[in-house]
Formats: C-alpha cells, sequence, structure tokens
C-alpha cells in the first residue's frame, strides 16, 4: 500500500507556464505537509509548508485537503530554474510518539526554453 | 546558512565490509534522522535519534545497522556487512525541535556496494 502517492510524470512544461501537481495521502492521521524539492542527485530542500488555508510563497501555491486527503502544488509563470523533481512529504507521529516523514516517490517536471 | 555536513560524498566498498557514514548536524539541533534513497526510488525513514537514544526506525534498520553520537558533534551510520540491496544515497538530517519543520538534509553520501 502506497503511503504518499503521486503522478511521477515527467511533465515537461514550456517556460511561463502554470503547472499543478496533486498528491494523496493514505494514513488521515497524519500531522504535517510539506513540498520539497530535490535536483538531480541532490538532497531534499524545503519548499514550503501546506496549510489547510492554503498558503503562497511567491510563485507557489499548496493547498491542502484533509477531508480528501488531497495535497496540491501549483507553481505560476514557470521558470527553467524550476525544472527538477517535487516530492509530497507527510510528517506522521508513530505509536509511540515519534515523528518520521514519508515521502511520496516524486513528480518530475522539466520547463522547456 | 547552517548546513549538516556528511562525509564521505562517495563511498564504494566490498560486499560483506563494513563502512561507516558520518554526518555533522547543526550544532543547536536535538533531532537527528537517517533517510536513503536508492536510485530511482523515494526518499525513505532509516531511523531516528534523540537525547543519545534511537528514538524511532523503520523495517529497513535491521541488526545490521546502527547508529552513534560518539562526540557531541557527530553522528554516524554504520553498515555492519554490506549487501548489494544497501547501495543507495543515505541522507542525515537535524532538526531543532519536534515539529518536521526546519529539517535541514545533509547533501547525502552516495554508497555503492560491489
Amino acid at each position: 500500500r502506497k503511503e504518499v502517492e503521486q503522478d511521477p510524470g515527467p511533465f515537461n512544461v514550456p517556460e511561463g507556464a502554470t503547472v499543478a501537481f496533486n498528491c494523496t495521502y493514505s494514513n488521515s492521521a497524519s500531522q504535517s505537509f510539506f513540498w520539497y524539492r530535490q535536483d538531480c542527485r541532490k538532497e531534499p530542500k524545503l519548499l514550503m509548508s501546506v496549510y489547510s488555508s492554503g498558503n503562497e510563497d511567491g510563485r507557489f501555491t499548496a493547498q491542502l485537503n484533509r477531508a480528501s486527503q488531497y495535497i496540491s502544488l501549483l507553481i505560476r509563470d514557470s521558470k527553467l530554474s524550476d525544472s527538477a523533481t517535487y516530492l509530497c512529504v507527510v510528517r506522521e507521529i508513530s505509536n509511540f510518539g515519534n515523528e518520521k516523514l514519508t515521502f511520496g516517490t516524486g513528480t518530475r517536471l522539466t520547463i522547456i526554453p | 546558512e547552517p548546513e549538516v555536513t556528511q562525509t564521505p560524498s562517495h563511498q564504494v566498498t566490498q560486499m560483506g565490509q563494513e563502512v561507516i557514514l558520518r554526518c555533522v548536524p547543526i550544532s543547536n539541533h536535538l533531532y537527528f534522522y537517517w533517510y536513503r534513497q536508492i536510485l530511482g526510488q523515494k526518499v525513505e525513514f532509516l531511523v531516528s535519534f534523540y537525547n543519545n537514544e534511537i528514538s524511532e526506525k523503520s523495517e529497513i534498520f535491521d541488526d545490521q545497522f546502527s547508529v552513534e553520537r560518539p562526540d557531541g558533534s557527530n553522528f554516524t551510520l554504520k553498515i555492519r556487512s554490506t549487501k548489494l540491496e544497501d547501495s543507495a544515497m543515505y541522507f542525515c538530517a537535524s532538526s531543532e525541535t519536534w515539529t518536521g519543520h526546519g529539517y535541514t538534509f545533509g547533501s547525502g553520501t552516495r554508497l555503492t556496494v560491489v
């Protein structure tokens, strides 16, 4: 059973376009939600946290729907530097009260000049 | 900006050998983690560490794995007898608080078992 599921892509999008990614998670008790960005053979880097009220950071907008267990990321006016793999990440608390991050497989985005 | 440092960046080892992957977390962080990513697959949780002991470990983290904080700065992952399937990128992470926010990942150690 996949815990965090994403469309692996690839998404090939022209520069300046808007692109949206979706993610679903299976654990309804999940605590926090994030989008990370990972460049090829690099470490994951936090892009933004995701809140139920929706949040925006420049060209990036994230949304969480707890009822549907669904997370989205919207990138407007995409730039060549946005080319990367976008990881949907969920923070879970174990039965012992410890936390861990559960990652999706990522969605590969390539921005085309 | 503070960062998590990992060494070496790439380690090649023969099957059956022991390897130690090293990490220097951010100095005021209290929670430490190891994650791994097999090429082409997702990032997977291995272990979390707090107050000088393991707080949580995954099914992957079997008896071949161990972690240690030998001094006030280093955090190590040891694999006792490496297998081919241990080949992966290993990421160390640290966080200041128990919230999942402020997770900083190191740049990783690519382990290749031959």
